[in-house]
């Protein structure tokens, strides 16, 4: 099976700032992932998918790269609506999901 | 607009079976691979199963092999979870959510999760 890891696991930060969240995979999945967030309560939505494509309807402020076993989400510039937690997924060999990394409010 | 609604979640006990229901509306529910999703209570994100467009192929994760089947009716659009020998570790929201194409691959759409307790 393929593990995800990411870090940080917590990550606080204000708004405007530049974020940047990496999901490491423990073998290639190749151009196989996705990024969602995840605000309390609700489910999850999808952002990023082929580790660098924007879902139709997310802000441009949302950016993706990496391929093979590293991958990094960025968020250029931080609006209060940001503030939830953040999850790669890995769908190159059945599915698994990183353990998340919470943006909070510094 | 893609719409999936989650039902069957309870209070169970340990040793305890329980379905889950997901309805599909909103697309071509037979074109594309579906899967459940749990989250336990202040946790992360777990694949659980998944199954392809035309039922012919299924997966679960290590976790509930044996003891889940994931199971869909194309004709009722409709995706089932059924769950059995269920312990405090499956307590969770259980997810549906919908491919992207025939097999597994990221999910676009996700319902609103329901809840299943596994306590005595």
């Amino acid at each position: 099976d393929i593990q995800m890891t990411q870090s940080p696991s917590t990550l606080s930060a204000s708004v405007g700032d530049r974020v940047t969240i990496t999901c490491r995979a423990s073998q290639s999945i190749t151009s196989s992932l996705a990024w969602y967030q995840q605000k309390p309560g609700k489910a999850p939505n999808l952002l990023i998918y082929k580790a660098s494509s924007l879902e139709s309807g997310v802000p441009s402020r949302f950016s993706a790269s990496g391929s093979g076993t590293e991958f990094t989400l960025t968020i250029s510039s931080l609006q209060p609506e940001d503030f939830a937690t953040y999850y790669c997924q890995q769908y190159h060999s059945y599915s698994s999901f990183g353990p998340g990394t919470k943006v909070d409010i510094k | 607009e893609v719409q999936l609604v989650e039902s069957g979640g309870d209070l169970v006990q340990p040793g305890g079976s329980l379905r889950l229901s997901c309805a599909a509306s909103g697309f071509t529910f037979r074109s594309y691979a579906m899967s459940w999703v749990r989250q336990a209570p202040g946790k992360g994100l777990e694949w659980v199963s998944g199954i392809s467009g035309n039922g012919g192929s299924t997966y679960s994760a290590d976790s509930v092999r044996g003891r889940f089947t994931i199971s869909r009716d194309n004709s009722k659009t409709s995706l089932y979870l059924q769950m059995n020998s269920l312990s405090a570790e499956d307590t969770a929201v259980y997810y549906c959510a919908k491919g992207v194409q025939l097999w597994l691959d990221y999910f676009d759409s996700w319902g609103q999760g329901t809840l299943v307790t596994v306590s005595s």
